[in-house]
C-alpha cells in the first residue's frame, strides 16, 4: 500500500516561514491535499490539488509537488497556524493520510 | 452554510454494535460522494470507507470490511455507519465528511463522534 511519510514536527519562529514535507513514491504524479488541525477540532481543508487555496484560507498558505515530496509552505507564521497538518492523496481506489506534522510557533 | 453533525457515538463492550449518523445541510446531499474517517487516540486520520450519491458503490479500508457498513438516505440527507463486531483498535473519533473519488480532497468535514470500544 501507499505510504505517506512526514517529520513529526516543525517549529518556526513567529513571522517566519514553515515548511512541512510530505513524502512518498512519485509522488509528483499524484494530486496532494493538505489538512490543518487544532486540537480538539475537525481538520480543515488548506490546499487542495498541490497548490490551490480553499475561499478563505489565507496568501500566506502554499503548497508545492513535484518528484518525490510535496510540500505546504506557511509564510509569516502566526500564533494560530499552530496545528497539525496532513497531507493526503488518493491511491489504488483508497485516500491515503499522511503521517501528520505538528507545527509549533515559537 | 455546509454542515455535517455526527451523532451515535458512546461507549461499547468488545464484539458489540453501534450505528454513527451524519446529518448533512447547506448542499445538495444527493449530489455527492461522502466518507466516514476516523482517528483513533492521539493518532492520524485514517479513511473508513465512502458510499457514492445513489448508494449504488461502497468501498471500505481493508480492516473494517465485513463489519462495517456505510448507508445513506439522501431524501433525509444523512449518512451511516452501522459498526458491528467491534474492537479495541476500532476506539477513535469518527469524522463525516463530504468527498468524490479520485483525486478530489475532503473539502467539509463534521465535527466528529467518539467511539471508544472497551470492557
Amino acid at each position: 500500500s501507499y505510504e505517506l511519510t512526514q517529520p513529526l514536527s516543525v517549529s518556526v519562529a513567529l513571522g517566519q516561514t514553515a515548511r512541512i514535507t510530505c513524502g512518498g513514491n512519485n509522488i509528483g504524479s499524484k494530486n496532494v491535499h493538505w489538512y490543518q488541525q487544532k486540537p480538539g477540532q475537525a481538520p480543515v481543508l488548506v490546499i487542495y490539488r498541490d497548490s490551490n487555496r480553499p475561499s478563505g484560507i489565507p496568501e500566506r498558505f502554499s503548497g508545492s509537488n513535484s518528484g518525490n515530496t510535496a510540500t505546504l509552505t506557511i509564510s509569516r507564521a502566526q500564533a494560530g497556524d499552530e496545528a497539525d497538518y496532513y497531507c493526503q492523496v488518493w491511491d489504488s481506489s483508497a485516500y491515503v493520510f499522511g503521517t501528520g506534522t505538528k507545527v509549533t510557533v515559537l | 452554510e455546509v454542515q455535517l453533525v455526527e451523532s451515535g457515538g458512546g461507549l461499547v463492550q468488545p464484539g458489540g454494535s453501534l450505528r454513527l449518523s451524519c446529518a448533512a445541510s447547506g448542499f445538495t446531499f444527493s449530489s455527492y460522494w461522502m466518507s466516514w474517517v476516523r482517528q483513533a487516540p492521539g493518532k492520524g486520520l485514517e479513511w473508513v470507507a465512502n458510499i457514492k450519491q445513489d448508494g449504488s458503490e461502497k468501498y471500505y479500508v481493508d480492516s473494517v470490511k465485513g463489519r462495517f457498513t456505510i448507508s445513506r438516505d439522501n431524501a433525509k440527507n444523512s449518512l451511516y455507519l452501522q459498526m458491528n463486531s467491534l474492537r479495541a483498535e476500532d476506539t477513535a473519533v469518527y469524522y463525516c465528511a463530504r468527498t468524490s473519488p479520485g483525486d478530489y480532497p475532503f473539502d467539509y468535514w463534521g465535527q466528529g463522534t467518539l467511539v471508544t470500544v472497551s470492557s
